[in-house]
């Protein structure tokens, strides 16, 4: 079935440092990607998102890029701050369309 | 810009019991997509819900239902409560033929 794993489960970085989190996914029908932030005791926040066509996308701080013949897209934060902290989740659509297949997520700690 | 919102914010039941979590959509959204997530894991498909009609199904029992109402907030109802059925359950609004999903804050439930 489908399927979306997620490396690394945690991750530790000091504050100014870069962190790198890593998805793949299984359908090829896949076309769209967001990446969601959780906070502890809040849903997921969408903080960027990528579509089969385009290969790199940057916001300030954050990136996001794609290999679509490997399966393969990832998170690049940059000058990480302590507010960065949480926990991060990558996704893909499902075949129809409808629904987001998540990763099991990626505890971020940026410490000062 | 009124967020997706959900209530009530905690729910403790008994298994057997039957529960309803509410939902209203983001203002300008006609798409609800529920999800469960288990703690310490991402969140999972439950359904989603258009035009007050089911529009796509994760794999979930058939104990696990929904209603959309011509305002487009929703329910999620769920009969026969199962020990595992304890997660933070989600609601995401969206646009239709948009991808990007918002979610609110949760519900978190509770059976003993």
């Amino acid at each position: 079935g489908e399927n979306v794993e997620q490396h690394p489960s945690t991750l530790s970085v000091q504050e100014g440092d870069s962190a790198v989190i890593k998805c793949t996914y299984s359908d090829s029908a896949s076309n769209y990607f967001p990446w969601y932030k959780q906070e502890l005791g809040k849903g997921p926040q969408l903080i960027i998102d990528i579509r089969s066509n385009v290969g790199e996308k940057k916001d300030q701080r954050i990136a996001v890029t794609l290999n679509k013949t490997a399966k393969h897209f990832s998170l690049h934060i940059t000058e990480t701050q302590p507010e960065d902290s949480a926990v991060y989740f990558c996704a893909a659509t499902n075949q129809a369309g409808t629904a987001l297949i998540f990763g099991k997520g990626t505890t971020l700690s940026v410490s000062s | 810009e009124t967020g997706v919102t959900q209530s009530p914010t905690h729910l403790i039941k008994t298994r057997g019991q039957q529960v309803t979590l509410r939902c209203s959509s983001q203002s300008g959204h006609n798409t609800v997509s529920w999800y469960q997530q288990a703690l310490g894991q991402g969140p999972q498909f439950i359904f989603q819900y258009y035009r007050e009609e089911e529009n796509g199904r994760g794999n979930f029992p058939p104990r696990f239902s929904g209603l959309q109402f011509p305002n487009y907030s929703s329910e999620l109802n769920v009969n026969a409560l199962e020990l595992d059925d304890s997660a933070l359950y989600l609601c995401a609004s969206s646009f239709r033929g948009q991808n990007e999903q918002y979610f609110g804050p949760g519900t978190r439930l509770t059976v003993t």
